[in-house]
């Protein structure tokens, strides 16, 4: 019963390099999103995607990239990190928007630093 | 305005005490609601939805006025395991908004 597998779990990078965050689901969920979770700031969305082949930007796009290649994986990718991307990140899930009562799946969250 | 406002709260209640929660959205076209708890360094987890009609699961209470734009979180009989930080989640088309979250602390 994995749900929402996210790795990796912890990253330091260092100014300028690039990483990709995976994100895989078992649940044949439609939609999936990516998120960070910064103090005081609450969970704001970066990317998300109603299904393989469609992706849409969220509130804080800037500076990564994502994909939806299959319907388990949306890998969300930094470019070239910086510090302000130092962050806890969340990918989550669930079957398509638009019904109450939906379950939104998290993973476990991936804590990157970057110096 | 923010599109998802909470308490900045936070609270700190004894065992045994009732504590509320509340939120207000701007988004009028806002269709679903949620209340999410999530534990320090942990993910979120989906504690109930919220429905116009008012929704209670155990000691919790969940409220939704539409009109007011307002939705709330009663917890009773609070426990030391309610600890932790209370998420109001609003669903706009294919986007969820969340809170900052009101963090709950419940002493002996």
């Amino acid at each position: 019963n994995a749900g929402v597998t996210q790795t990796p779990k912890f990253q330091v990078l260092k100014t300028g390099q690039s990483m990709t965050l995976q994100c895989a689901q078992d649940m044949n969920h439609e939609y999936m999103s990516w998120y960070r979770q910064d103090p005081g700031m609450g969970l704001r969305l970066i990317h998300y995607s109603v299904g393989a082949g469609i992706t849409d930007q969220g509130e804080v796009p800037n500076g990564y990239n994502v994909s939806r290649s299959t319907t388990e994986d949306f890998p969300l990718r930094l470019l070239s990190a910086a510090p302000s991307q130092t962050s806890v990140y969340f990918c989550a899930s669930s079957y398509l928007m638009g019904f109450s009562g939906n379950t939104i799946y998290f993973g476990e969250g991936s804590w990157l630093t970057v110096v | 305005r923010k599109e998802v406002e909470q308490d900045p709260g936070p609270f700190n209640v004894p065992e045994g005490a009732t504590v509320a929660f509340n939120c207000t959205y701007s988004n009028s076209a806002s269709q679903s609601f949620f209340w999410y708890r999530q534990d320090c360094r942990k993910e979120p987890k989906l504690l109930m939805s919220v429905y116009s009609s008012g929704n209670e699961d155990g000691r919790f209470t969940a409220q939704l006025n539409r009109a007011s734009q307002y939705i709330s979180l009663l917890i009773r009989d609070s426990k030391l395991s309610d600890s932790a930080t209370y998420l109001c989640v609003v669903q706009a088309g294919t986007a969820l908004i969340f809170g900052k979250g009101t963090t709950l602390s419940v002493s002996s």
